[in-house]
């Protein structure tokens, strides 16, 4: 069962749409990560937010743009994306313990392709 | 800056028989933690196993485990009487304490044969 949940499981957007991508999580979590992930290749970290704040942006372009309405919900906000933009995002969340013994659970993504 | 290396690619093994997964790390840092996570092709990661790198102790999971050598920088994961759910992408991870970023090698391919 997935305990993070993600939607649309697909997504097929124009260059200059707006759309935006949702995560949730009901397990008490209070760390919650974007990680975008390109085929065969592993996870890069691109947002996370602890007790929603957010604490890392890594360098990510201003098109996707984060916000973590409260602490079970996680958005990507996406306008103006690029085809090298295409790829799965995936949500993940942890207990807000930054010894890191805490394992992330993560969900199975949203498929973004760019046209 | 922290690095995970994973060498193979892709790693073949036979129904029951056991398969190690090779991962090498470098850090300049005393307290961290270290993953493998599985990623099946429909997407979802699991986590497999953790190791914290102040035990000396490898972590067992069932028919997985670790042979952590902290000095050498090593962290590999072995996996007993392979069965075919066992095919994936599998991800060895970094996680400095302190912090929220795990850094994740590039993934090994492990293909299970009946």
């Amino acid at each position: 069962d997935t305990e993070v949940t993600q939607t649309p499981k697909h997504l097929v957007m124009g260059m200059t749409n707006k759309k935006s991508l949702k995560c949730e999580q009901h397990m008490g979590h209070r760390a919650m990560y974007w990680y975008k992930q390109k085929a065969k290749k592993p996870p890069e970290l691109m947002f996370v937010y602890s007790y929603e704040k957010l604490s890392i942006n890594e360098s990510v372009p201003s098109r996707f743009s984060p916000e973590c309405p409260n602490s079970s919900l996680l958005n990507l906000h996406l306008h103006a994306l690029q085809p090298e933009d295409s790829a799965l995002y995936l949500c993940a969340s942890s207990q807000a313990s930054k010894k890191g013994n805490q394992p992330q659970h993560f969900g199975d993504g949203t498929r973004l392709s760019i046209l | 800056a922290q690095t995970v290396t994973q060498s193979q690619p892709e790693m073949s093994v036979q129904e029951a028989e056991t398969v190690t997964l090779s991962c090498t790390y470098d850090t300049s840092e005393s307290d961290y933690y270290l993953f493998w996570y599985k990623q099946p092709p429909s997407r979802q990661m699991i986590l497999v196993i953790r190791q914290e790198a102040y035990k000396q102790q490898n972590a067992t999971e069932n028919r997985f485990s670790v042979n952590f050598q902290k000095a050498a920088k090593s962290f590999s994961l072995k996996i007993s009487d392979s069965q075919l759910g066992d095919a994936a992408m599998y991800f060895c991870a970094y996680y400095t304490s302190g912090t929220y970023k795990y850094i994740f090698g590039t993934g090994t391919r492990l293909k299970v044969l009946a």
